[in-house]
């Protein structure tokens, strides 16, 4: 199993521009999150889905869309990037009720 | 909302101490997680708590879990260089309407 996969690995945008953070699981897990990660804030929850169709807000989503069609893709997507979204991004998927696995990461600025 | 508090925010130890990382959380919980970032790498889990009085023990690091003081804490045994990284710790709050709420992390440095 690949695990979770996120694309790309860095981005760099221009302020305004959009874009879609990819991230896929080929776990079959149900439950599947995108977080932020800014230094000294730990990691914050933008979106998250308990399945395919179904799609919730998290601590902050502002500035982000989502969408679930399938169980095994979550993408995230960034409407007009502004630089308070320079952040690392990281996606999660869970089986169930239990522990959450993390891809690689994205690491995005903007400029 | 839940809040996790994570302290210190940063230790720097010396090979061979010991020393405790605390997780407190403001609601009813009894699904706890540890994980460990190493620099610009992503989290890797270390430690599955699911109930009260549930302890994991892995190497040098010892994690246990109280739910009516809500209360997690990590152990580290006679540090070592290896364990340098951000420790973090996750309630699972889904069961009371929330979500995964993290900590804001422990930087750990272990000094040779």
């Amino acid at each position: 199993n690949a695990g979770v996969t996120q694309t790309p690995k860095f981005q760099v945008l221009k302020t305004g521009q959009s874009m879609t953070l990819q991230c896929a699981q080929d776990m079959n897990h149900e439950y599947m999150s995108w977080y932020r990660q800014d230094p000294g804030m730990g990691l914050r929850l933008i979106h998250y889905s308990v399945g395919a169709g179904i799609t919730d807000q998290g601590e902050v989503p502002n500035g982000y869309n989502v969408s679930r069609s399938t169980t095994e893709d979550f993408p995230l997507r960034l409407l007009s990037a502004a630089p308070s979204q320079t952040s690392v991004y990281f996606c999660a998927s869970t089986p169930g009720m239990g522990e959450q696995f993390f891809g690689p990461g994205t690491r995005l600025t903007v400029l | 909302e839940l809040k996790v508090e994570q302290n210190p925010l940063f230790l720097s130890m010396q090979e061979g101490k010991n020393y405790t990382i605390y997780c407190n959380y403001s609601t009813t919980s009894d699904r706890l997680y540890w994980y460990r970032q190493d620099p610009g790498k992503s989290l890797e889990s270390l430690f599955v708590l699911l109930s009260n009085g549930a302890v994991k023990q892995e190497g040098r690091l010892m994690a246990s879990l109280d739910t009516k003081a809500r209360l997690s804490t990590l152990h580290i045994t006679a540090a070592v260089h290896d364990l340098s990284a951000t420790y973090f710790c996750a309630v699972d709050g889904r069961y009371t309407g929330n979500q995964f709420y993290f900590g804001t992390g422990t930087s750990l440095t272990v000094i040779p």
